[in-house]
């Protein structure tokens, strides 16, 4: 399996513009999450997904930002319009939630991380 | 989400010696705790994890200890490796393991000279 894939890699924008990411989680994961890392508050819980329903969206800082997962394949955070504020390393992960008993509960629960899209606004 | 608080923010160890990143917690319902590791330009990737009913975890070099009467717990490597040279996350989450999500840490900037 490739594992987590998100793209672009890098994104340099100019404020005010519309930015897209993507990810394409492991395939058979039911859970996809979006996380943002920055050097002043680590990473950071945005939105996450069961079954291609978003489940907790609490962490997404306003409304400029918006995530879909119209399929179990495919997911996108957008922010509209973008803020130089909004710089920083947005991380999709997948992660399948296996009900059993032993010390594989653990690692049937570890959350996938993709390489990450940096994205800077200008 | 509650806060996890991480200690130290950066780490300078020699090669051979101890490594001991340490983490506390608020939420009391916090059931699962894993240690993430990040290499410069991937994504964090799961290093090893525990959970409460248990006071330590140890698989190969790396070592969690658990203290659930502080709330806290602390990552150890031992013989540290420059290999071993990375950010490490704690992190926790409510039950349901880390299919909900994960609460982190700030990260510990680890750095094993040679």
């Amino acid at each position: 399996d490739a594992g987590v894939i998100q793209s672009p890699r890098h994104e340099v924008t100019e404020m005010g513009q519309e930015v897209t990411l993507r990810c394409k989680p492991i395939s058979g994961h039911d859970y996809l999450f979006w996380y943002r890392q920055t050097m002043m508050r680590g990473l950071e819980l945005l939105i996450y997904f069961n079954n291609n329903v978003p489940i907790d969206d609490s962490g997404m800082p306003e409304d400029r930002f918006s995530a879909k997962m119209p399929n179990a394949s495919f997911s996108t955070l957008k922010i509209q319009p973008s803020e130089p504020r909004d710089s920083a390393v947005y991380f999709c992960a997948s992660s399948f939630l296996s009900i059993s008993s032993g010390r594989a509960w653990l690692l049937d629960n570890e959350q996938f991380f993709g390489p990450g899209t940096r994205l800077t606004v200008l | 989400q509650q806060q996890v608080k991480q200690s130290p923010q950066s780490l300078i160890v020699q090669k051979g010696g101890i490594s001991i990143i340490n983490c506390a917690y608020e939420n009391t319902a916090f059931d699962y705790f894993p240690w993430y590791q990040q290499f410069p330009g991937k994504g964090p990737a799961l290093l090893i994890a525990i959970r409460p009913d248990v006071s330590e975890k140890k698989e190969g070099r790396f070592t969690i200890s658990f203290n659930k009467s502080a709330k806290q717990f602390s990552l150890h490597i031992m013989d540290s490796q420059p290999g071993d040279s990375a950010t490490y996350f704690c992190a926790a989450s409510i039950p349901g393991g880390g299919a909900d999500g994960l609460t982190f840490g700030k990260g510990t900037h680890l750095i094993i000279q040679p």
